[in-house]
């Protein structure tokens, strides 16, 4: 199947500063690529819709000046948590589509932990 | 809108169990049905899937029958292993363009 990576897998900040995570598509170019926030007791909430070439589509109560996201290429999504604060610590997760979008099935990044200190 | 619900966890069983974990789902149309799972520390990866009614999803000895009748997808399993302890999500998808909608998983731990 399709891979999806994801860097970093785990990164540590300081309240304040900015964190940039990346997803890429190693085998595939995917027009749109998703992003997820994992809470603690695992439940997945889709954050946004991240487009080629065009604006992100931001799911409802998400702040889109807080996660920025940019799709610049057909293999490269970047996720980018502005400003950070301890409550913004999570498991972030992208995923994306093959071409042609098939049945709907998703490939999924390895996760990147985020800790805000 | 679309939406699914899975049984709560946690479930815990014995090595060798039957395993059942329920999900329904609400949708327009006829939607893709997935059920993905998370091992600890890592990401998500497709269990099986279902794209049409009757349809059975099987991979690693799980299985799941899209039932439309009772808009249903539940996953099970004749005789679990220890490895299989994770998390399990029902998801289902309305197009292939459209994003995917998650349950709020199943953490599933099971004893040697």
């Amino acid at each position: 199947g399709a891979v999806v990576s994801q860097h970093p897998s785990r990164v540590i900040c300081k309240s304040g500063t900015s964190v940039k995570i990346e997803c890429r598509s190693l085998d595939f170019q995917a027009t749109t690529m998703f992003w997820y926030r994992q809470f603690p007791k695992q439940s997945l909430m889709l954050m946004a819709t991240s487009n080629e070439g065009s604006k992100a589509t931001y799911e409802q109560g998400v702040e889109k000046d807080k996660f920025l996201i940019n799709h610049a290429s057909l293999t490269l999504s970047t996720l980018t948590v502005t400003s950070a604060h301890p409550e913004d610590s999570s498991f972030y997760i992208c995923s994306a589509r093959e071409p042609g979008g098939g049945t709907g099935e998703l490939f999924f990044g390895e996760g990147s932990r985020l800790t805000v200190l | 809108g679309n939406s699914v619900t899975q049984m709560e966890g946690p479930v815990t069983l014995s090595e060798e169990a039957f395993l059942t974990i329920n999900c329904t789902y609400t949708a327009t149309g006829y939607p893709s049905l997935f059920w993905y799972v998370q091992y600890p520390g890592e990401g998500l990866q497709l269990l099986l899937k279902a794209t049409k009614a009757d349809d059975k999803g099987s991979n690693k000895g799980f299985e799941a029958t899209y039932r439309k009748e009772t808009t249903s997808f539940h996953l099970e399993k004749g005789s679990v292993q220890v490895s299989d302890s994770a998390v399990y999500f029902c998801a289902l998808s309305s197009s292939s363009a459209s994003k995917i909608i998650f349950g709020s998983g199943t953490r599933l731990s099971i004893r040697p």
